[in-house]
């Protein structure tokens, strides 16, 4: 079984600062590696994903992101945010084969506040 | 192209009732997913259909069912609601059958069970 850990529930950070959100995986097997975010009163939105290849992944929205196989980590980063990128944001993995490889794990989350 | 779409977007229903949620994937996606959202337990897994085939359950008990039909439409059908039952629950279609494609999710149904 896979299991994700976002190490903070909240983030607030002001205006054009950096931020980093931190998630941390479990899994006895390979795993795809994704980020969501949530806006209020929406469906989640794919911000990037790895399933192989080069380590640092860039996303929509300015985001990227570094897979950390010794460390079991996929945290995301942004190196200037604005207001709008105020949501929830949400970690997830997917085994890469055998059955259920579609169904996806998420962590809890992380409320990412943008104060002007 | 129209992304996923719910309906409806949110229900009230009491305790012992049943409901009936559906979701509309997009065009040539074959495959819908389920997932529940609550504060407390967050994003669970419910269900995976693929080409008319339940494919994959989660760990929710047999209250809990659906279906899909041959245009991939899919419906899931909660019966003697609970009022644990109350969360928003999100459709995802995607375009392959194995892991690793994006899935697309519509805006979810928020059910609230009194």
């Amino acid at each position: 079984a896979q299991s994700v850990t976002q190490l903070d529930s909240q983030v607030p950070v002001f205006e054009e600062a950096p931020v980093e959100l931190r998630c941390n995986y479990s899994s006895s097997v390979s795993v795809y590696l994704f980020w969501y975010v949530q806006y209020p009163n929406q469906g989640l939105q794919l911000l990037l994903k790895y399933l192989s290849g080069s380590t640092l992944v860039k996303g929509i929205n300015g985001f990227e992101a570094e897979f950390n196989k010794s460390q079991t980590s996929f945290h995301l980063r942004k190196p200037s945010v604005h207001i709008s990128d105020t949501a929830e944001y949400f970690c997830a993995v997917s085994r890469t084969r055998g059955g259920s490889n579609y169904k996806l794990t998420f962590g809890k989350g992380t409320l990412l506040t943008v104060n002007p | 192209k129209a992304g996923v779409t719910q309906t409806p977007r949110y229900l009230i229903k009491t305790r012992g009732q049943q409901v009936t949620l559906s979701c509309s994937p997009i065009s040539g996606h074959r495959s819908v997913s389920w997932y529940q959202q609550t504060p407390g337990q967050g994003l669970q897994f419910l269900f995976e259909y693929f080409s008319e085939t339940q494919r994959n359950k989660g760990n929710f008990p047999g209250r809990f069912s659906g279906r899909q039909f041959s245009n991939s439409r899919s419906e899931m059908n909660v019966s003697t609601l609970e009022l644990g039952d109350s969360a928003l629950y999100l459709c995802a279609s995607s375009a392959t059958s194995g892991g690793g494609g994006e899935q697309f999710f519509g805006p979810g149904t928020r059910l609230t069970v009194l």
